[in-house]
């Protein structure tokens, strides 16, 4: 089974520091996603990638966050400098932009904790 | 404003019984509504996509109910095991070039032996 690959699956650091979230889309999929979920907020959109242009980061607080896709395989979320308060589990997704009607597939995501 | 709003928030059921879960939206334009299943500890996996004209769609002892005129949708599931015990998540992708998805909070479903 084809699937979407986060790494690290944990990640625990302090509160400064620089964070890399990476994700590897399922192969053939243009659209990728990264979302933010919390107990409180619920699965909250940061940034929209299709065919690897940035569409959609208007949910990412830009002084701190940044979202690439370097290549159609990876993509990647950055936090510098990170604060107690980005402590979340962060989900990466992928997709198939040609029908709207297609799923998203999501990784299991980066359970970050920031001290 | 676009809102997803799922009731009730967390449910327990006995194994083997049925239920169902609502999920009211207010997204316009409107593409599709998605069932997600969340188990603990993974990411959500999808269930169900359904575009205005369908309302109905099943998968496996899953079926989703759509009615797009009182924008309302439920999840209904059959004969539950304890497998089901996870979190179901209610998305609407509204129309437009992003295509942007809009989430529901989730009901927590546990299922007792």
């Amino acid at each position: 089974d084809a699937r979407v690959t986060q790494t690290p699956r944990h990640k625990v650091t302090e509160m400064g520091q620089e964070v890399t979230m990476r994700c590897q889309p399922i192969l053939g999929h243009n659209t990728v996603f990264w979302y933010r979920q919390t107990m409180m907020q619920g699965l909250e959109l940061l940034a929209y990638f299709r065919n690897r242009a940035p569409l959609d980061d208007s949910g990412m607080p830009k002084d701190r966050f940044s979202a690439e896709m370097p290549d159609a395989t990876l993509a990647t979320l950055k936090i510098q400098p990170s604060e107690p308060r980005d402590s979340a589990v962060y989900f990466c997704a992928s997709g198939l932009d040609s029908s709207y009607n297609s799923p998203l597939h999501f990784g299991n995501g980066t359970r970050l904790t920031v001290t | 404003k676009n809102q997803v709003e799922q009731s009730p928030q967390s449910l327990i059921i006995l194994e083997g019984k049925n239920c169902t879960l609502q999920c009211n939206y207010t997204v316009s334009p409107f593409s599709n509504l998605r069932w997600y299943k969340q188990d603990t500890g993974r990411g959500p996996v999808s269930l169900t996509i359904m575009t205005f004209s369908e309302n109905t769609k099943s998968n496996g002892r899953y079926t989703a109910t759509l009615d797009a005129d009182t924008k309302q949708s439920s999840l209904h599931i059959t004969a539950s095991q304890l497998s089901d015990s996870a979190s179901y998540i209610c998305v609407v992708a509204g129309g437009g070039a992003t295509n942007k998805l809009i989430f529901g909070t989730g009901t927590l479903l546990a299922v007792q032996p």
